[in-house]
Parts: structure tokens; C-alpha cells; sequence
């Protein structure tokens, strides 16, 4: 069965602190994965999108990782902002463009607050 | 680009009232999304467009439900008759290419503001 699992379901964090965000996905065949994030009250935002040849790319204070063998990606946040208090998402695509087994699986979220 | 359009943001209907959500996407994005958003169950994909066909419509929850697409600039998701397990967000997204592929931005999808809907 196709899924995607985050972890945890929520966090808090101080101001200024680091915090790491784990998504486990089982989704095959694998195209890419793209981590969302989500303010209340507006749609998701892309992030970053990772392919099945990246390792680790990085957005600015926003760090994810792929680990294609474990089917596990990680985004980790440095230095956090009050701003970056919202729900992360991440979202797993399988199939091909023009194939008849194209996926598209979302996880439930991280809900981050950061506190000053 | 004013990016993706959602009309109305709030709707509050009556249980068995027809409800009409209304999307504009992106000029030149070939892929239209409807999604339904709840704390319970998250985002889930009702149905997607490519290029105003309708594609894969297996999200559609019952036939209450229904979606089209007109033409490239236009898109309605219909609930008929509403009723309050309905209530939810309903997100519009569109992208360039289907978010399938494997290279190269395009395949990013771009997401409305949402429309709240409560059935009473």
C-alpha cells in the first residue's frame, strides 16, 4: 500500500533552535518528493523537490535529504524563525508522466510552532 | 501573475443546499487539482485535470460530488446535495507539467487560497 508517515505529528520550539522533520514513505515506483509548507489559513507552498538522484538540497535556512534505499527524507530547519510556525507536508509522486500508474501521496503535516 | 484564483473563501450553506466552488488557474499550466483539506484526514486528491480533460476523478467521494473544466482559465467543483460531513477546505492547484515527472521545476503545483465551506 501506498503511504506517506511524518513524524512527529507536532513540535514545539524556541526561537533560534534547530528542528529536524521526518518523512517515511513506502510510494513505488518513486518519482520525486517535494516538502510543502502550509500557514493557517493559506495553501501549501513549495519548499523543495527532491529526486531519486539527490541527496540533500537546501532552500535557504531549510535543509532536506533523501535517502532512497530507507525511504526516508528529512527537513531540517536552522536557526528558526516566529515565521516559520506552520504545518510541513510532505508529498511523494510515483509513476511516470505518461504511464497509467502515477501517484500522488500525501502525508498528514508537522505542525511546528515556534515560540519566542 | 495573480496565481491561482478561489472563489468564495467562506461558504456556510444549509445541509441538502447545492454548493458550486469556483477555480481560475494559472495562465499556461496544463494540470488543474481539486483537493479537500480536513484536520482528520489532511489533503486529499478528488480529481485532476490535464488540459481540461478530466483524468483520474478515483478521489471523488460519491456522486454527490462533481468537477469540470469548461475551458483552460475556468474549473467548478460541485457538492450536490451538501451535507455537513462535507464541510472542509477545498484547495484548487494547478501546475505546468503533471507532478509525476521526474526533471526540472515545472511540475510544481501552485495552490489557491482555499475555499472554507461549512454545512450546517
Amino acid at each position: 500500500k501506498n503511504q506517506v508517515e511524518q513524524s512527529p505529528q507536532s513540535l514545539i520550539i524556541l526561537e533560534g533552535k534547530n528542528c529536524t522533520l521526518q518523512c517515511n514513505y513506502t510510494v513505488s515506483p518513486f518519482s520525486n518528493l517535494r516538502w510543502y509548507k502550509q500557514d493557517t489559513g493559506r495553501g501549501p507552498v513549495s519548499l523543495t523537490i527532491m529526486t531519486f538522484s539527490e541527496n540533500t538540497k537546501s532552500n535557504g535556512r531549510y535543509t532536506a535529504t533523501l535517502d532512497a534505499d530507507t525511504k526516508q527524507s528529512s527537513l531540517h530547519i536552522t536557526a528558526s524563525q516566529l515565521s516559520d510556525s506552520a504545518s510541513y507536508i510532505c508529498v511523494v509522486s510515483g509513476g511516470e508522466n505518461a504511464g497509467n500508474n502515477r501517484k500522488l501521496i500525501w502525508g498528514l503535516g508537522t505542525s511546528l510552532a515556534v515560540n519566542p | 501573475d495573480a496565481g491561482v484564483i478561489q472563489s468564495p473563501r467562506h461558504e456556510v450553506t444549509e445541509m441538502g443546499q447545492e454548493v458550486t466552488l469556483r477555480c481560475k488557474p494559472i495562465s499556461g499550466h496544463d494540470y488543474l487539482f481539486w483537493y479537500r483539506q480536513t484536520m482528520m484526514r489532511g489533503l486529499e486528491l478528488l480529481i485532476y485535470f490535464n488540459n481540461n480533460v478530466p483524468i483520474d476523478d478515483s478521489g471523488m467521494p460519491e456522486d454527490r460530488f462533481s468537477a469540470k473544466m469548461p475551458n483552460a482559465s475556468f474549473s467548478t467543483l460541485k457538492i450536490q446535495p451538501s451535507e455537513p460531513r462535507d464541510s472542509a477546505v477545498y484547495f484548487c492547484a494547478s501546475s505546468r507539467r503533471g507532478p509525476w515527472t521526474s526533471g526540472g521545476g515545472y511540475n510544481e503545483q501552485f495552490f489557491g487560497p482555499g475555499t472554507r465551506l461549512t454545512v450546517l
